[in-house]
């Protein structure tokens, strides 16, 4: 089981739908992750939260809006997607600081638009 | 310029042999840490291994173990006594300090490895 809890783990939405998905970590890491991930390619950083505060935003479409309620939860809200939108998602956690520590990744929600 | 390069797209092995994965770095950093984790075809992440730049000896955890060689800029990943569940796509990715305070990483390509029984 992992550390980092994905929801939902699978996600079917037609363009003109909103939705979310949530990411929820108990670890007391303070930096969050959104990345998006094509099928046999590396993941591609989305957003990046620190403190709960939105540090990085990799140019991302404004049709994605990233959310950090607080220090154990990040949200990811779609509206107004598109096909090459498809792909999984994948939230990660990690200490701020502590140059050795890793980034622990959910399971991810696997995306697909219609 | 890419700066993690993993050539190896596809690797097979026999079950219980041991196989390498490559992966070459480019940084101008002093100050960088290497991390290796495996996606099994479910779609997690599984962290394995870590090797910073300052390390003296080599990373070991378990089955996995890194050949580092700071000087050629590569950090390959030794999987010993392979097993069927370690066929997975395995990504290199790195850490640089001046990437700042969040732990941002860099990943290679990957590579997808296949046990074979």
């Amino acid at each position: 089981d992992t550390e980092v809890t994905q929801t939902p783990k699978h996600l079917v939405m037609g363009m003109t739908n909103k939705k979310s998905l949530k990411c929820e970590q108990h670890m007391g890491h303070r930096a969050m992750y959104w990345y998006k991930q094509k099928a046999k390619k590396p993941p591609e950083l989305m957003f990046v939260y620190s403190y709960e505060k939105l540090s990085i935003n990799e140019s991302v479409p404004s049709r994605f809006s990233p959310e950090c309620p607080n220090s154990s939860l990040l949200n990811l809200h779609l509206h107004a997607l598109q096909p090459e939108d498809s792909a999984l998602y994948l939230c990660a956690s990690s200490q701020v600081r502590g140059g050795n520590q890793p980034q622990h990744f959910g399971d991810g929600t696997r995306l697909s638009i219609l | 310029a890419q700066k993690i390069t993993q050539t190896q797209p596809g690797m097979f092995v026999q079950e219980k042999e041991a196989v390498t994965l490559d992966c070459t770095y480019d940084t101008s950093d002093p100050s960088y840490g290497l991390f290796w984790y495996k996606q099994p075809s479910s779609g997690e992440m599984i962290f394995l291994i870590y090797q910073g730049s300052y390390d003296q000896q080599n990373a070991t955890e378990g089955r996995y173990s890194l050949n580092f060689q700071k000087a050629r800029k590569s950090a390959n990943l030794v999987i010993s006594a392979s097993q069927l569940g370690d066929s997975a796509m395995y990504f290199c990715a790195m850490r640089e300090a001046q990437s700042g305070s969040a732990r941002q990483l860099t990943f290679g390509s990957g590579t997808q490895l296949t046990v074979l029984p």
